[in-house]
Parts: C-alpha cells; structure tokens; sequence
C-alpha cells in the first residue's frame, strides 16, 4: 500500500464546475503539499500545509491532521485548470517528500 | 530570476553510454533534489544535498551519482546507462524543507 493515496486517479469536469480532490496518508508528517504539472510537464507548488486551510485565487486546500486527510478544491472550474495535481507529503522522521500518483483533471468547455 | 534549470531538456543513450544532467539554481537554495518519475508512478527521490559539500541518498539512488560543488550547481551523473533509467528527471531546491521549486525535467530514453 502507497503511503500517499489520491482519488480520483482521473476526473473529468465541465467547466464551472466544483472539483475535489483528496488525499489520504498513513506516515507522521510535517507537512503537505499540493503540486500541479502542466502538460507540458512542468511542476509548480501550490500549496504548502501543516494545519487548517490555505486559499488561492479559486484554490482551497484544507488538511485534517487526526484523520490524515488533506481535500484540494478548485471553485468554478476552467479548461487551464486541466493538469495532473500532485499530493506529497514531508516525512516528519526523514524530512524527505513521499509523492502521491497524481489526480489527472480535464475541464471542458 | 531563471529559478531552476536544467539541460538537456531531451537525451537518447545507448545502453552503457554516461552522462551529466546539469542543474542550476539561482535562488540561493541550500536544498537541492534529484527525481525521477516514471509513468504512472510518483516521483521518486534519487539523491538530495542540504548544502555545499554534502549530499546523501535518497529512495532510488542505484546507478547515480551526484556533487554539490556549489550553491548553484547539483549535476547528476548516470555512469553506465540501463534501459529501467528511461525516466523524466526532475531537479528542485528549496530554502531548508519549505517549498521545493522544480525545473522545468530532462526526458532520458536509454536504448
């Protein structure tokens, strides 16, 4: 079993729509961390987390630390919002970044 | 600030072949890290360094070598290249753990 888990794998969504994303872990952290990857290929931090909720333009990351569970939400939904989103966790014991597989979003039009 | 570079962006080797992937950042980062990541898989760390001089293993690092000469500088160095090396590899430093800046990959295909 991966110590970092996401679902969906794949998520397909008209655009304007309310998306989540969520991830599950089972190692002591430090933090969490939310990456996007574009098509292209290219990885951009989104948002780093050890408590609470952190808010973006029409990004919303929240964590649940008792129940090891993290949600990224995208609020009205666009077509550049399509990219694989990445959860990874540091390890509080190594300090070292535990990546998740990767939720690959599509936004139509 | 350029961030994060890497070069080459793309590389066919032979099987056995070396080479240097190069890296460089100019944001005075004392973290850096080395990734792969394979298709349908997450990243996988490979070697990481907390500072010049120092550099130690991290998940994957069999048939890589790593030096941090530099601040700036983290190459990494497949000595004698293997079909299962066939990967992206990502480069990213950080300023300590907080949150780590990617290059933009280098695609390796070892035939």
């Amino acid at each position: 079993k991966n110590e970092v888990e996401q679902s969906p794998q794949n998520l397909t969504a008209q655009e304007g729509e309310f998306i989540t994303i969520n991830c599950s872990y089972s190692v002591g952290i430090s933090a969490l961390h939310w990456l996007q990857q574009h098509p292209g290929g290219g990885i951009v931090s989104l948002f780093m987390l050890s408590s609470g909720k952190k808010k973006h333009g029409r990004l919303i990351a929240t964590i649940n630390i008792q129940e090891k569970h993290s949600s990224l939400h995208i609020t009205a939904s666009h077509p550049r919002d399509s990219a694989v989103y990445i959860c990874a966790v540091t390890n509080y014991n190594t300090d070292k970044l535990i990546f998740g597989t990767g939720t690959r979003l599509q936004v139509f039009p | 600030n350029a961030g994060v570079t890497q070069t080459p962006k793309f590389r066919i080797l032979k099987i056995g072949q070396s080479m240097t992937l190069q890296c460089t950042q100019d944001m005075n980062h004392n973290y850096m890290y080395w990734y792969r990541q394979d298709p349908g898989m997450g990243l996988k760390l490979i070697y990481y360094s907390v500072g010049a001089g120092i550099t130690d293993k991290g998940e994957v690092p069999n048939g890589y070598n790593v030096s941090r000469s530099t601040t700036e500088d983290f190459p990494l160095r497949l000595e004698l290249a293997a079909p299962s090396q066939t990967s992206v590899y990502f480069c990213a430093s950080s300023y300590w753990g907080e949150t780590q800046y990617f290059g933009p990959g280098t695609r390796l295909l070892v035939l």
